[in-house]
């Protein structure tokens, strides 16, 4: 069964103080890494899709990297704007189904 | 280019009754997925069709069923609705090949009262 766990749940930051959230992944025969931000009351906004160990994709303040276990989304000197629930997901063989994880909820304080 | 939308933004039912959500892809998108967003649990994968044809489920009874049309619309079915299926619903659309990012919609939020 495929598994995505994130970390941490809730990450609270100065605005300016640049940190990471980590997606730790278990699929078998990985399709796709994906990652979305979503703001409340709305749908999940695609950001990155990472597809082999060693990628990296940059937009903006947010870069993302994968390894074979895991990804990370690195925020640099974020702003009160970059505040939402960051979620990471997986897919498998085919164009299926994704697998989420919980997300973690990011605040910037001004 | 217009993206995913839903319908209805928000629907009230209660126990027992049946609910039909409607979705309509982005344009050139042949995959249409739907999710549940409840309380807690995350975004479950619910339904996947292409090319008019369902093509995978999750973990989810057989009251939960959908379908997709000619135009690659899609609408998903609720029947005997329970407390628990209380959510917001997510529609996502797709090119159909695998790797291709689903793109969201805004949702429908299904209370059940």
């Amino acid at each position: 069964e495929d598994q995505v766990t994130q970390s941490p749940e809730a990450l609270r930051l100065q605005e300016g103080e640049s940190s990471s959230l980590n997606c730790s992944y278990t699929v078998s025969g990985l399709r796709g890494l994906f990652w979305y931000r979503q703001d409340p009351g709305k749908g999940p906004e695609f950001l990155f899709t990472l597809y082999s160990a060693g990628e990296e994709k940059e937009k903006e303040r947010l870069k993302a990297t994968l390894t074979k276990k895991e990804s990370f989304l690195h925020i640099t000197a974020p702003k009160p704007e970059d505040s939402a629930t960051y979620l990471c997901a997986v897919q498998r063989g085919g164009a299926d189904g994704l697998t989420f994880g919980k997300g973690t909820h990011l605040i910037i304080q001004p | 280019e217009a993206g995913v939308t839903q319908s209805p933004t928000h629907l009230i039912k209660t126990r027992g009754q049946q609910a039909t959500l409607r979705c309509s892809p982005i344009s050139g998108h042949t995959s249409v997925y739907w999710y549940q967003q409840a309380l807690g649990l995350g975004l479950q994968f619910l339904l996947w069709y292409d090319e008019g044809e369902e093509r995978n489920r999750g973990n989810f009874p057989p009251r939960f069923s959908g379908r997709q049309f000619p135009n690659y619309s899609s609408e998903l079915n609720v029947n005997a609705l329970e407390l628990e299926d209380s959510a917001l619903y997510l529609c996502a659309s797709s090119k159909g090949t695998a790797g291709e990012p689903q793109h969201f919609g805004d949702g429908t939020r299904l209370s059940i009262l």
